[in-house]
């Protein structure tokens, strides 16, 4: 079974600190990695994504792949109430048309 | 920015009656995709469509679901007989290239969403 795992949380943190959310993944051969952020009643919108091991950064996100231990975290710094957010990590296949497969998502809570 | 755009936004409906929920992908976007959400849950994809014909479809996608691209526009997403349990928000998704592609390309744009309410 391919599956996406992160914690549900909420994961709380003070406005201006460094949220950091994790996911792992069961399918080894995964080779595309998103963050999506989803507001309540609301569509998944694309934060980053990633493809090869290491950090990628764009503005205050940065994504972060191991891929031998099959993680894959994203760390937002300076955090903003604005922030707050459900996000969604989406973990896509390298054979045919893979379907995108999310995680339940991790709820973070930026407190002013 | 370009956008995807769906239709209704909210359709309630009673058990057993048929449904057609309806999407405008971009323009210049080639894959389109079906997903679902029931309230309190993952997102779980459906089915994806490329070059006027299902490319690959998930176990909840069964005999209940089509979908078709009427025009060059359009691409519809139909429930026959719809079921308590259909009950979800349903976003429909469309990307330039194909999904192996590793670039921006590859991503996903999603539309806003139509909550299907069965009652």
């Amino acid at each position: 079974q391919k599956e996406v795992e992160q914690n549900s949380g909420p994961l709380s943190v003070p406005e201006g600190a460094i949220a950091s959310l994790n996911c792992t993944y069961s399918d080894r051969g995964s080779q595309s990695f998103f963050w999506y952020r989803q507001y309540s009643g609301k569509s998944p919108e694309l934060i980053m994504f990633i493809y090869s091991n290491g950090d990628k950064e764009d503005g205050r996100f940065t994504a972060q792949l191991n891929k031998a231990s099959q993680y894959v975290s994203l760390l937002i710094r300076d955090s903003q109430p604005s922030d707050s957010a459900t996000y969604l990590c989406a973990v896509k296949g390298n054979t045919g048309f893979q379907k995108l497969v999310f995680g339940t998502g991790t709820r973070l809570l930026v407190s002013p | 920015e370009p956008e995807v755009t769906q239709t209704p936004s909210h359709q309630v409906t009673q058990m057993g009656q048929e449904v057609i929920l309806r999407c405008v992908p971009i323009s210049n976007h080639l894959y389109f995709y079906w997903y679902r959400q029931i309230l309190g849950q993952k997102v779980e994809f459906l089915v994806s469509f490329y070059n006027n014909e299902i490319s690959e479809k998930s176990e909840i996608f069964d005999d209940q679901f089509s979908v078709e691209r009427p025009d060059g526009s359009n691409f519809t997403l139909k429930i026959r007989s719809t079921k308590l349990e259909d009950s979800a928000m349903y976003f429909c998704a469309s990307s330039e290239a194909q999904p192996r592609a590793e670039s921006g390309a590859n991503v996903l744009t999603f539309g806003a969403g139509s909550r299907l309410t069965v009652l």
